[in-house]
């Protein structure tokens, strides 16, 4: 079974640029979460979705947006990039959204903003 | 805002050596997870305690979660230099996958 895949592996883009990484979960899996992972504030919560519909978000301003499509796959944009967007940002897909559900997580997409 | 510490931020140690990291919270959790991660990846569950004072032991690994739901430990006897890596604890207050994490423990265990 395939694990979560998370493309492109790494990006580097200029500040005011956008991007949108992309996430395919674990077959049979409907939940995807993104996480962002800095050195200074570790790991945060950025974003849920089950069934197409967001159902959590995490406090980051208006310029990061998610989506999931009907297969389960998932995007995230990322709107005028800043310097301190530079992140690993990580997928992560489990088969439901009930309490202690498995979370499994992708390798990531590691973002430089320049 | 639910807030986990992590403690220590990092550790060195030898191999065969034993080691604790903590984590604590001012919040209750329904539950909390530790994960380990290693570079280039993302990191992997390697338990979830539910209950107050509940122990999991996983091989050399041991997992407590405090009476009160708020803080939890990992111990490992006898380290390897294969459990070198970032120990992430996590807490869960509601249904769903959104979680607090604890800002890690960096572990080095060398041979």
């Amino acid at each position: 079974k395939a694990g979560v895949t998370q493309t492109p592996r790494y990006l580097i883009k200029t500040r005011g640029q956008q991007v949108t990484l992309s996430c395919s979960p674990i077959s049979g899996h409907r939940s995807v979460s993104w996480y962002q992972q800095t050195p200074g504030q570790g790991l945060q919560f950025l974003f849920e979705y089950f069934s197409e519909t967001q159902r959590n978000k995490g406090n980051f301003p208006g310029r990061f947006s998610g989506r999931q499509f009907s297969n389960s796959r998932s995007e995230m944009n990322v709107s005028t990039l800043e310097l301190g967007d530079s992140a690993l940002y990580l997928c992560a897909s489990s088969f439901t959204v009930a309490t202690n559900e498995k979370l499994f997580f992708g390798s990531g997409t590691q973002l430089s903003v320049l | 805002t639910q807030l986990l510490e992590q403690s220590p931020q990092f550790l060195s140690i030898q191999e065969g050596e034993n080691l604790t990291v903590y984590c604590n919270s001012s919040s209750v959790f329904s539950s909390l997870q530790w994960y380990r991660q290693e570079p280039g990846e993302g990191p992997v569950l390697l338990v979830t305690v539910v209950t107050g004072g509940e122990v999991k032991k996983l091989k050399r690994l041991t997992f407590q979660f405090g009476d009160a739901r708020k803080d939890s430990s990992l111990h490992i006897t006898a380290a390897q230099p294969g459990d070198t890596g970032l120990y992430l604890c996590a807490g869960s207050s509601a249904a769903g996958n959104k979680l607090t994490f604890g800002g890690g423990t960096r572990v080095l265990v060398k041979p």
